[in-house]
C-alpha cells in the first residue's frame, strides 16, 4: 500500500534559518505529491504540489522537488520567518491509470516547526 | 467566499451518547471525505464519498456512519461514541480531476468522556 514518511520533529530555528523537513513515500501508481500547512487553531492549507518526476512546485518561498529515483519530496525554505510556525504534512494522492484521481490522501505524520525570533 | 463548513467546532460528550458533526461545501465538489488527526499519525481517513448516494471506507471507518444526500453536505455520524474516538475531525472537499487538491474545513475538535 502506500505510504509517506517524514522526518520526526519537532524542529526548532532561528528565524533566517535554512529549513529541511524530509519526505519520502511508497506508492503502487503514479502518485502525486502534496505539502500541506496547519496554522495553529486552523485546518489544512496546500502549501505546494508536484504532479510527476521532477517537477517542482513552489509557494511562499517553500520548494519541493519530486524525486522519483529516490522517492522524495523534501520541503526547503532558505530563510525562514516566525510566521511559519505551524505543522507541515507531506501527503501524496495515487492517481489511477488516466490520471484521475479519487482524491484519498495519504498523510504523512506531521512535522511541527517552531521558529523563534 | 469559498469554503468547508464543520460544525461543531468543539464538542465533548459521553460514551454511548450518538453525535453527528456536520460538514457543508459551497463550490460544488463531486468529492468529500473525513479525515481524523491524532498525535504521531497524521491524518487518516474515515469515510469518502465520490457523489450523491455513494459513499466508502477509508482507513478507519470502524465507529462511523456517513450519509450524502446532497451535494453540498457530508455529515459524520458516531452512534455510539468510545473513548478512543476522542480526537480532531477534518472534512474535505475537491472537484474531480483535481488531482487530489483538498480543500479542508477548519476542524471538529471532539472529546468523549
Amino acid at each position: 500500500g502506500n505510504s509517506v514518511t517524514q522526518m520526526e520533529g519537532p524542529v526548532t530555528l532561528s528565524e533566517e534559518a535554512f529549513l529541511t523537513i524530509n519526505c519520502t513515500y511508497t506508492a503502487t501508481g503514479y502518485p502525486s505529491l502534496f505539502w500541506y500547512v496547519q496554522y495553529p487553531g486552523e485546518g489544512l492549507q496546500l502549501l505546494l504540489k508536484a504532479t510527476k518526476a521532477d517537477d517542482k512546485g513552489s509557494n511562499k518561498g517553500f520548494e519541493a522537488t519530486y524525486r522519483k529515483e529516490t522517492t522524495s519530496f523534501h520541503l526547503e525554505k532558505g530563510s525562514v520567518q516566525v510566521s511559519d510556525s505551524a505543522v507541515y504534512f507531506c501527503a501524496l494522492s495515487d492517481r489511477r491509470a488516466g490520471g484521475t484521481s479519487y482524491g484519498k490522501l495519504t498523510f504523512g505524520q506531521g512535522t511541527i516547526l517552531t521558529v523563534h525570533p | 467566499e469559498a469554503q468547508v463548513t464543520q460544525n461543531p467546532r468543539y464538542l465533548i460528550t459521553v460514551t454511548g451518547k450518538k453525535l453527528t458533526v456536520t460538514c457543508s461545501q459551497n463550490m460544488n465538489h463531486e468529492y468529500m471525505s473525513w479525515y481524523r488527526q491524532d498525535p504521531g499519525l497524521g491524518l487518516r481517513q474515515i469515510y469518502y464519498s465520490m457523489n450523491v448516494e455513494v459513499t466508502d471506507k477509508g482507513d478507519v471507518p470502524e465507529g462511523y456512519k456517513v450519509s450524502r444526500k446532497e451535494k453540498r453536505n457530508f455529515p459524520l455520524i458516531l452512534e455510539s461514541p468510545s473513548p478512543n474516538q476522542t480526537s480532531l475531525y477534518f472534512c474535505a472537499s475537491f472537484p474531480q480531476g483535481m488531482g487530489g487538491e483538498l480543500f479542508f474545513g477548519e476542524g471538529s475538535r471532539l472529546t468523549v468522556l
